[in-house]
């Protein structure tokens, strides 16, 4: 299993700022993943954050509202910007067991923007 | 068509019943399975793995068919700490890529 410590826990925000969200994995990873889930709503992913290139970003989701570091194996940043009401939502980061695919996530970001 | 769909819910129990989700995928190539556990303002934790042949754990199991493209839940003896949302998980891609699509979970109320 994995320790995945995010920060921070909950923020309230104003409309038109960003606010990073910091995850930070107790062993090296390949890839960490980003979800987002909105009140009442399941999970869905945002991008998967790879060392040493781009967050390959799914459907529905770009770079410049949500862009990605991973600067090194153990961490990775997402950055919501220019965030409006429809940003609320539990942002989590994750990392996957390779061999078989379970996904251990953190404690998630509680985001609400007014 | 939703690429993991569940019966929302909400299934409201006795203490001691039986209860049964269900879940379809459209992804034929998907080729892992997981039943999640979320309790209220918490991350989603794996509950259980889905294999071909079902597994069972306790008072849980699951089952797969894989012709019909349907996974099911089932757990029997509900105790009220049962009580949470039930996601059902399936791998979006051919390998073990951590490209994971969630249903929309089936949430479960067990009462004294």
């Amino acid at each position: 299993s994995a320790v995945i410590s995010q920060k921070p826990s909950r923020d309230i925000c104003q409309r038109g700022t960003s606010l990073t969200i910091q995850c930070q994995v107790d062993s090296q990873v390949t890839m960490m993943f980003w979800y987002r889930q909105q009140p009442g709503q399941s999970l869905t992913l945002i991008a998967t954050a790879n060392q040493g290139s781009e967050a390959t970003y799914e459907s529905g989701f770009v770079i410049d509202k949500f862009p990605i570091s991973r600067p090194n194996l153990t961490f990775s940043t997402l950055t919501v910007s220019n965030m409006s009401p429809e940003d609320s939502s539990i942002y989590l980061c994750s990392v996957a067991n390779r061999a078989t695919g379970e996904l251990f996530f953190g404690e998630g970001s509680r985001l609400t923007v007014l | 068509r939703k690429e993991v769909e569940q019966d929302p819910g909400p299934f409201n129990v006795p203490e001691g019943a039986t209860v049964a989700f269900n879940c379809t995928y459209s992804n034929s190539a998907s080729q892992s399975f997981f039943w999640y556990r979320q309790d209220c303002r918490k991350e989603p934790k794996l509950l259980m793995s889905v294999y071909s042949s079902g597994n069972e754990d306790g008072r849980f199991t699951a089952q797969l068919n894989r012709a019909s493209q349907y996974i099911s839940l089932l757990i029997r003896d509900s105790k009220l700490s049962d009580s949470a949302t039930y996601l059902c998980v399936v791998n979006g891609a051919e390998s073990n890529t951590g490209k994971l699509i969630f249903g929309q979970g089936t949430t479960l109320q067990v009462k004294p």
